[in-house]
């Protein structure tokens, strides 16, 4: 059973233009989000994260924005650069599980020069 | 400064063999995670180290694996008769204590074939 689901497992972006990732998530429990970011043969690196208090928060280029009502976040790099291109992870966790990260599948972001 | 390190990179082994993976967390991180990451699916938790506090062995799919870490150092994963569902990459975490969630370091991983 996924709990962290990101269906689309592969995007292609023109470098500029906006990359919109996204994730689904079923448990309501969930209070803590993260994306990270993985280049092939390294670990993911922690890039944004967002708690359910607030449903938008941003750092630089990267905006990561909460829908508490339909389980919902998404990922949005604007404008995108071919150093984007990784394997984004969206990550979840309840105030139980401080430690404990549901992750998603990845979507593999490719962004055209 | 050095970042989480682990060894072997890459791990081919025979279905039936023992594995032995391990981390070297950040210097001070009193937090250590260990996850696995099978071909086409999310990061899935292991085992997760606080100190000295008892380890979170929820995630451990089968008495074949076993992990331990000595103090805030070193931590070595184990897996004992090794099967063929247990090829995947196994990565390893580390953070500083404290409230921040997002504080965790990855390791590049090991990468287990099993044949």
């Amino acid at each position: 059973d996924q709990q962290v689901k990101q269906n689309s497992p592969s995007l292609s972006v023109q470098e500029g233009r906006i990359s919109i990732l996204n994730c689904d998530y079923t448990n309501s429990m969930f209070d803590y989000f993260l994306w990270y970011k993985k280049y092939p043969a390294e670990g993911p690196t922690f890039l944004i994260s967002i708690s359910s208090i607030k449903d938008k928060n941003e750092d630089g280029r990267f905006t990561v924005f909460l829908n508490k009502s339909a389980k919902h976040l998404s990922l949005h790099i604007v404008p995108s650069q071919p150093g984007d291109s990784a394997v984004y992870f969206c990550a979840a966790s309840d105030t139980s599980g401080t430690y404990k990260y549901i992750f998603g599948t990845g979507t593999r972001l490719k962004v055209l020069a | 400064g050095a970042g989480v390190s682990q060894s072997p990179s890459n791990k081919v082994t025979e279905k039936g063999k023992d594995v032995e993976l391990r981390c070297d967390p950040i210097s001070g991180h009193t937090a250590l995670y260990w996850y696995r990451q099978r071909l086409g699916q999310g990061l899935e938790f292991l085992i997760y180290f606080q100190g000295n506090s008892a380890p979170d062995k929820s995630g451990l799919p089968s008495d074949r694996f076993s992990a331990e870490r000595t103090g805030e150092s070193v931590s070595t994963l184990t897996i004992q008769r090794t099967q063929q569902e247990d090829s995947a990459v196994y990565l390893c975490a580390s953070s500083p204590s404290g409230p921040r969630k997002e504080t965790q370091y990855f390791g590049p991983g090991t990468r287990l074939l099993v044949l």
